[in-house]
């Protein structure tokens, strides 16, 4: 069975500290699709990254990377030097190519509140 | 930026009545999904369509339904609403192809007193 799992809750930091949001996933298949989203308090869920299981290169984007180990089957996103505008939740979700039979749908983890504080 | 629309942001409605939540997109594509948000936040998949004529229901069982007429338009209707049915609906959709990105939009936000 397909899962996502975000253990964290809630963070909080304080401005210009570096921060980790852990993703765990679960998937039978042997191709799927990670991806990371911003929802910031308007609602929207904003794409921040997309990794296939074939591509274990670790990313960084700005103040943002993410580590990607099939492994351990993480997926986890650090913010480096966190900004008061990084308030958010984040989602971490899950897309698998065969066992949803291509649907392109998205089994999303619990959310993680992020507050970060001037 | 993402062309996905919902409309109405907010709406607080009185059990029984029937509503529609609609769902536009600019971007051509075929994909469209219904996701509910809970209130603790967590997301689950209520309904999606590959394309014009086509829907199916998600992992989520709902008393809601869909229709898609036209590529671009993905309503959901509630026939008679419940305060069970307070929740945020967000819509999204994505292009053909495995692992795409989904573009949302901003969400309903729907009330039943």
């Amino acid at each position: 069975a397909q899962k996502v799992t975000q253990a964290q809750t809630e963070i909080s930091v304080v401005e210009k500290e570096d921060v980790t949001l852990d993703c765990v996933y679960e998937t039978r298949d042997t191709t799927y699709y990670l991806f990371w989203y911003k929802q910031p308090p308007s609602g929207e869920l904003v794409f921040l990254i997309r990794r296939n299981s074939f591509d274990e290169q670790n990313e960084i984007s700005g103040r943002y990377s993410w580590n990607f180990q099939k492994s351990t089957s993480s997926f986890n996103f650090t913010i480096t030097a966190s900004q008061v505008v990084d308030s958010a939740v984040y989602f971490c979700a899950l897309s698998e190519a065969y066992g949803s039979g291509n649907t392109g749908k998205l089994i999303f983890g619990q959310g993680t509140t992020l507050q970060v504080k001037p | 930026e993402a062309d996905i629309y919902q409309t109405p942001r907010y709406l607080v409605i009185g059990t029984g009545k029937k509503i529609t939540l609609e769902c536009s997109q600019t971007m051509g594509h075929d994909k469209m999904y219904w996701y509910q948000q809970d209130p603790g936040m967590e997301l689950h998949l209520i309904h999606y369509s590959y394309g014009v004529n086509s829907t199916e229901k998600g992992d989520l069982s709902s008393e809601s339904t869909v229709s898609r007429i036209r590529t671009e338009h993905f309503p959901l209707t509630l026939e008679s609403a419940r305060p069970s049915h307070t929740s945020q609906y967000l819509c999204a959709s994505t292009q053909m192809g495995q692992g795409t990105e989904a573009f949302f939009g901003q969400g309903t936000r729907l009330t039943v007193v």
